[in-house]
């Protein structure tokens, strides 16, 4: 079946390290993917996309790129910043799904410390 | 900014009670989504509704619990007679789809607790 799969947590980095946050997938078809970003007490926020393989989505600093080859959307930053302390979900959709559900990988909770 | 409002925030409930989940999607969106969370777990697809009726609905979505768009603008998730299991975050989600915009997005979500 379809999966996303994440790095274990918590990720502590101090301020203006560089992050990685591992995410690969299994899927039948072509997926989209997606990193969603969960700050404290908050829902979940779209943080960016990518619709294709080579596509490389960006959004406040993070960078993913979609490697079909490795079947795998790691998000990086960097040079994180206190305020980047969130829990982050790796997700995919399939454009063909009837309903474009999302399937989320089990998120990675990143710590930054000044 | 447009966003997705749920309420409560947080709603208790005694085990085998009726639990009604509310949530305002953003006005012109048209594509509806419950996913839950269990503390410490994966966030789960529940349900999608379009055009007033489910488009689709996972393993998890059982009789116990329906969705309803009572009015224009509300959406909620009933679960009629509340277990222990069923404790978790519930988020409502909403999405265009539209042009290619097929983003979700997703309201901060109600913390359900059974007792």
């Amino acid at each position: 079946g379809n999966s996303v799969t994440q790095m274990e947590g918590p990720v502590t980095l101090s301020e203006e390290a560089f992050l990685t946050i591992n995410c690969t997938y299994t899927a039948t078809g072509y997926p989209s993917l997606f990193w969603y970003v969960q700050y404290p007490g908050e829902g979940l926020q779209l943080l960016l996309k990518a619709t294709k393989a080579d596509d490389k989505g960006s959004n406040k600093g993070f960078e993913a790129t979609y490697r079909k080859e490795t079947t795998s959307f790691h998000l990086e930053k960097g040079s994180v910043q206190v305020s980047d302390s969130a829990v982050y979900f790796c997700a995919l959709t399939f454009r063909g799904d009837s309903s474009y559900k999302l399937i989320f990988g089990s998120g990675t909770r990143l710590l930054v410390r000044p | 900014e447009p966003e997705v409002t749920q309420t409560p925030s947080h709603q208790v409930t005694q085990m085998g009670q009726e639990v009604i989940l509310r949530c305002v999607p953003i006005s012109n969106h048209l594509y509806f989504y419950w996913y839950r969370q269990i503390l410490g777990q994966k966030v789960e697809f529940l349900v999608s509704f379009y055009n007033n009726e489910i488009s689709e609905k996972s393993e998890i979505f059982d009789d116990q619990f329906s969705v309803e768009r009572p009015d224009g603008s509300n959406f909620t998730l009933k679960i009629r007679s509340t277990k222990l299991e069923d404790s978790a975050m519930y988020f409502c989600a909403s999405s265009e789809r539209k042009e290619g915009r097929y983003e979700q997005y997703f309201g901060p979500g109600t913390r359900l607790t059974v007792t």
